[in-house]
């Protein structure tokens, strides 16, 4: 089945810089890779996803990337703001007999300093 | 334009009790899944239903875990005879089962199960 690993487990930067996470994924025929952001004691909230017919996608001050061949795709966010401190999961899922069941990294704990 | 729907937010059993957890799909969705979510740990997988069908069960346990989808009203996640290590957040989610939007799928706010 598809493993998903998801780096840095835990991400602090100050309000203005960029913030980057990185995940690998090993099924080769994954082709939905969305992003999530849950913020304490809520759901996870869809913020941006990419298929594998394109290489990147942005929206505002996110965006993602996806490497096929090396099998990576990355969270990119801009110009951090504190609001933007939350729990990020990637996630990679294939057409398997219908079944679209998402395989999620283990997350990253985005920090944003003032 | 609701969300998902997902009752009670916050739920306590004693060992030994039942569970019942319910989840409204967002308007026009057909397809829902169950996840679990263990304190600083990813979404594990439980169950994928369409109405009245269960598509895929592979991550629900073997015993004392069931889900349907009923043609009316919400999906139902039963624990049945609650452990401790059943204590985690549930969240479910849908999407809307139309070609080439399948696999998109938005979060419900999740129930929070505690066993004593």
């Amino acid at each position: 089945g598809e493993n998903v690993e998801q780096h840095p487990s835990t991400l602090s930067v100050q309000e203005g810089d960029s913030a980057v996470i990185k995940c690998t994924y090993s099924d080769s025929a994954s082709n939905y890779f969305p992003w999530y952001k849950q913020e304490l004691g809520k759901g996870p909230q869809l913020i941006i996803d990419i298929r594998s017919n394109v290489g990147e996608k942005k929206d505002q001050r996110i965006a993602v990337t996806l490497n096929k061949t090396a099998k990576h795709f990355s969270l990119h966010i801009t110009e951090t703001q504190p609001e933007d401190s939350a729990v990020y999961f990637c996630a990679a899922s294939a057409a398997s007999g219908g079944s679209y069941i998402p395989t999620f990294g283990r997350g990253t704990s985005l920090i944003v300093h003032p | 334009n609701a969300g998902v729907m997902q009752n009670p937010r916050h739920l306590v059993r004693r060992r030994g009790q039942e569970a019942r957890l319910r989840c409204s799909p967002m308007k026009g969705h057909s397809h829902v899944y169950w996840y679990r979510q263990l304190p600083e740990e990813g979404l594990k997988f439980m169950v994928y239903l369409q109405k009245e069908n269960i598509i895929d069960e592979s991550g629900m346990p073997k015993e004392r875990f069931s889900a349907e989808f009923p043609k009316e009203g919400p999906s139902i996640l039963r624990i049945q005879q609650v452990v401790r290590g059943d204590s985690a957040a549930y969240f479910c989610a849908s999407s809307p089962g139309i070609a080439g939007l399948t696999d998109t799928q938005y979060f419900g706010p999740g129930t929070r199960l505690t066993v004593l």
